[in-house]
């Protein structure tokens, strides 16, 4: 069965201050690797799906990376919009495992 | 707007009491999920259905039932045989080409009295 870790916890960042939030699993192969926001009180957003290591995607001030172990969600410059927390997920079909999370938060 | 409705947002439950949680979409999606979220835990699957009329149970389904007589609505009972039912509940929905893609819902906070 496939653990799926996140780190840090939480992070806070300045606006404007880059970073890099950590997904790390323990099962390989063909399955995918999916990250999640999610607001307070919200359910999550599907951001991007991952499949195979060295594949990348962006969405403006987010790019997802992925190796044969890890993925990274890089963060750009960001905003105070940008405070969320964030989930990874790995998995095949409905057998999705999920991580707790790192709970970003952006200083003005 | 497509979507998924959950209600309500918040719901009490008395001892020995069950509760219905209700979730519907309308995205066309085949397949919809419930999940429970605690605080420092990840999501865990309690029911999911991939058709109508039809369900399986997922890594924590004692003391919940599901049933999907629609297309569009997975509603969620919690019955008094679960002891630590306080919790957020997410219901998910996906097409079946793509069923890690999950769309979800805004969630139910139930907590007990």
């Amino acid at each position: 069965e496939d653990q799926v870790t996140q780190s840090p916890e939480a992070l806070r960042l300045q606006e404007g201050e880059s970073s890099s939030l950590n997904c790390s699993y323990t099962v390989s192969g063909l399955r995918g690797l999916f990250w999640y926001r999610q607001d307070p009180g919200k359910g999550p957003e599907f951001l991007f799906t991952l499949y195979s290591a060295g594949e990348e995607k962006e969405k403006e001030r987010l790019k997802a990376t992925l190796t044969k172990k890890e993925s990274f969600l890089h963060i750009t410059a960001p905003k105070p919009e940008d405070s969320a927390t964030y989930l990874c997920a790995r998995g095949i079909r409905e057998k999705l495992t999920f991580g707790t999370g790192t709970r970003l938060t952006i200083i003005p | 707007d497509g979507g998924i409705t959950q209600s309500p947002k918040y719901l009490f439950r008395k001892e020995g009491q069950n509760v219905t949680l209700s979730c519907e979409q309308n995205l066309n999606h085949d397949a919809m999920y419930w999940y429970r979220q605690d605080p420092g835990q990840g999501l865990r699957l309690i029911y999911y259905s991939q058709i109508v009329n039809d369900f399986q149970k997922g890594d924590i389904a004692e003391g919940y039932s599901v049933s999907r007589e629609k297309k569009e609505s997975f509603p969620l009972t919690v019955t008094s045989a679960q002891k630590n039912p306080t919790a957020f509940y997410l219901c998910a929905s996906s097409r079946t080409a793509d069923k890690e893609k999950l769309f979800f819902g805004s969630g139910t906070q139930l907590s007990v009295l």
